[in-house]
């Protein structure tokens, strides 16, 4: 394990309540992209980034935020507006080989809101 | 638009038998096609790629443009292979994937 970190591994919020999901990489890797899990649903990809200062919405961004001010670090907010946020949220980094692209997983925070 | 699919959100399979997880995709271009596997209490990892035309753990994918399908094959599944498995497809050049909605593989004894 390390490489790629998530803290914390759960999380509980209340409604109308903003929180913060952490997620750091030594890894060197350029790009980093967060997930939703859900039952049945597979992954579902919220925001990504391929560089420091940029970032891209996925699928299903609305109800969340991003930044990317360093390399190692790209943290989610899930805001009070993100309708259903109950569920294991999983951060990636990748690179590009000529292997093709691989995507790293962190271990995933499991966030309950009451 | 990118889409991937499993059929199968479900497959169960007495340990030596042959097995077979299903994944076609839908994308205008070339694809990357890619298996990740999430063991229970563990997180999610690369299985194999098309790309590398490799075997890991006794398995197989072939890539079928034809039928644009992406396979995950084992001759013969042990108990240990028991997990979630999804099927992934990136865009040539892009860093993003797009899931499918995965497979429960359950091997019993």
């Amino acid at each position: 394990d390390g490489g790629i970190t998530q803290s914390p591994k759960y999380l509980f919020r209340k409604e109308g309540q903003n929180v913060t999901l952490s997620c750091e990489q030594n890894l060197n890797h350029d790009a980093m992209h967060w997930y939703r899990q859900d039952p049945g649903q597979g992954l579902r990809l919220i925001y990504y980034s391929q560089i420091v200062n940029d970032f891209q919405k996925g699928d299903i961004a609305e109800g969340y935020s991003v930044s990317r001010e360093k390399k190692e670090s790209f943290p989610l907010t899930v805001t009070s507006a993100q309708k259903n946020p109950t569920a294991f949220y999983l951060c990636a980094s990748s690179t590009r080989t000529r292997g093709g692209n691989e995507q790293f997983f962190g271990p995933g925070t499991r966030l309950t809101v009451l | 638009a990118q889409r991937v699919t499993q059929p199968e959100k479900l497959l169960s399979v007495f340990k030596g038998a042959p097995v077979e997880l299903k994944c076609n995709y839908s994308y205008s271009g070339s694809p990357e096609l890619f298996w990740y596997v999430q063991y229970s209490r563990q997180r999610l990892q690369l299985l194999l790629r098309h790309i590398s035309r490799e075997s890991i753990k006794g398995f197989t994918a072939d890539l079928n443009k034809g039928e644009t399908s992406f396979h995950l094959k084992k001759p013969f599944a042990q108990e240990e292979d028991s997990a979630m498995y999804y099927c992934a497809l990136s865009g040539s050049g892009y860093s993003t994937l797009t899931f499918g909605k995965g497979t429960m593989l359950l091997v019993s004894p």
